[in-house]
């Protein structure tokens, strides 16, 4: 069974561009989390999502970032016009239910870099 | 409070132990964690701890817990520099989602 997928490991944008980043759950998880971390801080919660719904989108800034978990395929972060701030690492995790004890899984992270 | 909070860091040498603590916001939090992060890595659940209990050990590592104060600790015994890392609580907040300390940087030294 494999883990938590994300990608692209790295990306590099330019100034204005868009950024996607993609996250596979594990296998039977319905419930996805994206996080961000800036360099040299914690985890901010950024977005939960289900399948085809957004939960709680409480920690998304409100222009340019957007999310959505479709019923088939991944979950996608989307990030356009990136600017230099947004330059971090996006972590995904995933749960079959609501979160408790272990079972929430974390990805390897996405590591965007805009130039 | 709204933020997880935890010193920004700590220094021990080698064999000693270190605690690591963190205070957390939500009296209701039903689990509370402790992950480790190296340098350009992903987040490793070291272990977690149900809100109903007090204390848990796992080998090296001493979880406490002190829901009257919001207290988290994480001890590690016989410090290794392979323990070097950054170490983030986090509880369960609402039901829905983790909410995240501002992590704490363990350096061990020889």
């Amino acid at each position: 069974n494999a883990g938590v997928m994300q990608n692209p490991r790295h990306l590099v944008r330019r100034r204005g561009q868009e950024a996607r980043l993609r996250c596979s759950p594990m296998k039977g998880h319905s419930h996805v989390y994206w996080y961000r971390q800036l360099p040299e801080e914690g985890l901010k919660f950024m977005v939960y999502l289900q399948k085809e719904n957004i939960i709680d989108e409480s920690g998304m800034p409100k222009e340019r970032f957007s999310a959505e978990f479709p019923k088939e395929g991944p979950s996608i972060l989307r990030i356009q016009q990136v600017v230099r701030g947004d330059s971090a690492a996006y972590f995904c995790a995933s749960s079959p239910r609501i979160p408790d004890g272990n079972t929430i899984y974390f990805g390897e992270g996405s590591w965007l870099t805009v130039v | 409070g709204e933020d997880v909070e935890q010193s920004l860091f700590l220094s021990v040498r080698e064999g000693d132990s270190s605690v690591i603590n963190c205070t957390y916001t939500d009296s209701s939090s039903t689990y509370l964690y402790w992950y480790k992060q190296e340098p350009g890595a992903g987040l490793q659940l070291l272990t977690y701890i149900f809100s109903n209990m007090d204390m848990k050990q796992d080998q090296r590592l001493t979880v406490l817990l002190n829901k009257k104060d919001k207290h988290l600790s994480l001890r590690i015994a016989d410090t290794q520099t392979g323990d070097s890392a950054i170490y983030f609580c986090a509880e369960i907040k609402k039901v829905d989602k983790l909410i995240f300390g501002t992590g704490t940087r363990l350096q061990v030294f020889p």
